[in-house]
């Protein structure tokens, strides 16, 4: 297992048109999390799973936003009718149990809406 | 959202000075975590400091946690040109992590 991994590495999509990103974790972690992260910026919150159970979402994930696990490993994080406001590179992690002890991020999906 | 602030924003440096990073924070935390990102690519764990503990070292970085300023340091000594990238402070409460703003990090050869 060679890490966190996130498919596609980079997305350009034209504004009003759906994309979908996926996310390999670690395959003992249980905890997957997404983040997106605009220039400049820290990462921001959006999500996260306990295995295929998404535990909590954050404001920032309007109704445009959808993420599923459902079967525990991969997950996936669809943008419906995209915005140019949604550009922004988006994170995915993963960890161990409760993830105290540290993440372990992939490369990121950078999404450009024109 | 984000927990809060760090400073400075920028630091640049030239390679073997030392480089100081501070976080501030602003609620109660069961840990609080540094990490790195290189240009346009994830994020690497660098180094977690417990809330219980004031300093704790690992090779060529040092952090420091005050709880009661809910604050943080770290430390890079003796830079190298390779050590240039974003540092990020997140802290841990009960559930998941929180990003600060981040600091870049220039070192010049």
């Amino acid at each position: 297992d060679t890490g966190v991994s996130q498919d596609p590495r980079h997305k350009i999509t034209k504004r009003g048109q759906n994309v979908t990103f996926r996310c390999d974790p670690i395959s003992e972690h249980n905890r997957l999390y997404w983040y997106r992260q605009t220039l400049g910026q820290g990462p921001e919150f959006l999500t996260y799973f306990q295995n295929e159970a998404q535990l909590e979402k954050s404001r920032l994930l309007s109704d445009r936003f959808s993420a599923e696990r459902p079967k525990g490993s991969f997950s996936t994080l669809e943008i419906q009718r995209t915005e140019q406001g949604d550009s922004a590179m988006y994170l995915c992690a993963s960890s161990l149990t409760q993830g105290a002890e540290g993440y372990t991020f992939g490369s990121g999906t950078r999404l450009t809406v024109v | 959202s984000q927990q809060g602030e760090e400073d400075p924003q920028a630091l640049s440096i030239q390679e073997g000075e030392n480089a100081t990073m501070n976080c501030s924070y602003k609620t109660s935390i069961n840990n609080l975590q540094w990490y790195r990102q290189n240009s346009g690519r994830g994020l690497v764990h660098l180094i977690l400091i417990r809330s219980n503990e004031r300093e704790k070292h690992s090779g060529r970085l040092r952090v420091t946690l005050d709880t009661s300023k809910k604050s943080s340091s770290l430390l890079i000594t003796a830079s190298r040109a390779a050590d240039t990238a974003s540092y990020f402070c997140a802290t841990y409460n009960t559930d998941k992590l929180i990003f600060g703003t981040g600091t870049r990090l220039q070192v010049f050869p």
